[in-house]
């Protein structure tokens, strides 16, 4: 069975600063797509960035870039010049490309971008 | 174009009473899902619908039913609701089209408290 691991429960860093989530997973699938959602106070869940895992370029979104290591079964989340609107709790998520639709979400990171 | 919305946003039960929670899409999805928020626990899928007409149970189904009335809307009933139940529900939904398929929309979710 496939497994999301965040091992950062919560962060605090600066405004302006660099942050990086980190996210392992465990599958023995070889397609497969993999996320990260952002979860604002609001509770909305917005997803971020996607990732597919035949694609060897890491993917960007302004801000936002993922370092995806697929031997080592990690993706990682890098938010650039943080900014406070980037306070939410993070999800990444699995999902394999080949079955069905389900999303198998990790337990979150919270992250506090500080003044 | 509202993408996803769910009533109510908030609902405060007793043990054993029965409620339904609304979710509907407008963005002509196939697929629909049910999760559960719970702290620590990240999301959890409850339900999901691939398919007008068509309903499997996730990870939690447990308590729970749900209808795909129609392919714009996909309810979630609890029957006899119970303390455990008391989470943050989400319902989410994906394109059926094999390229699109992987992304979910979310809605802002029903706080569910049961006493």
């Amino acid at each position: 069975a496939q497994t999301v691991t965040q091992s950062q429960p919560e962060m605090s860093v600066q405004e302006a600063e660099t942050v990086t989530l980190s996210c392992t997973y465990d599958t023995s699938e070889n397609n497969y797509y993999l996320f990260w959602y952002k979860q604002p106070p609001s509770r909305q869940m917005i997803l971020v960035i996607r990732q597919e895992a035949y694609k060897q370029q890491n993917a960007t979104e302004n801000r936002f870039s993922v370092n995806f290591q697929k031997a080592a079964k990690s993706f990682s989340l890098k938010i650039s010049d943080s900014q406070l609107g980037d306070t939410a709790m993070y999800f990444c998520a699995f999902m394999n490309r080949d079955r069905d639709d389900k999303i198998i979400f990790g337990k979150g990171t919270r992250l506090h971008i500080l003044p | 174009n509202a993408g996803v919305t769910q009533t109510p946003k908030f609902q405060v039960l007793k043990t054993g009473q029965s409620m339904t929670l609304q979710c509907a899409q407008d963005m002509n999805h196939n697929s629909m899902y049910w999760y559960r928020q719970d702290p620590g626990m990240g999301l959890r899928l409850i339900y999901y619908s691939a398919s007008e007409g068509t309903t499997d149970k996730g990870e939690v189904p447990n308590g729970y039913n749900v209808s795909r009335l129609n392919k714009r809307e996909f309810s979630l009933r609890l029957e006899s609701a119970a303390p455990s139940q008391t989470s943050v529900y989400f319902c989410a939904s994906s394109e059926a089209g094999w390229a699109e398929r992987e992304t979910q929309y979310f809605g802002p979710g029903t706080r569910l408290l049961v006493l």
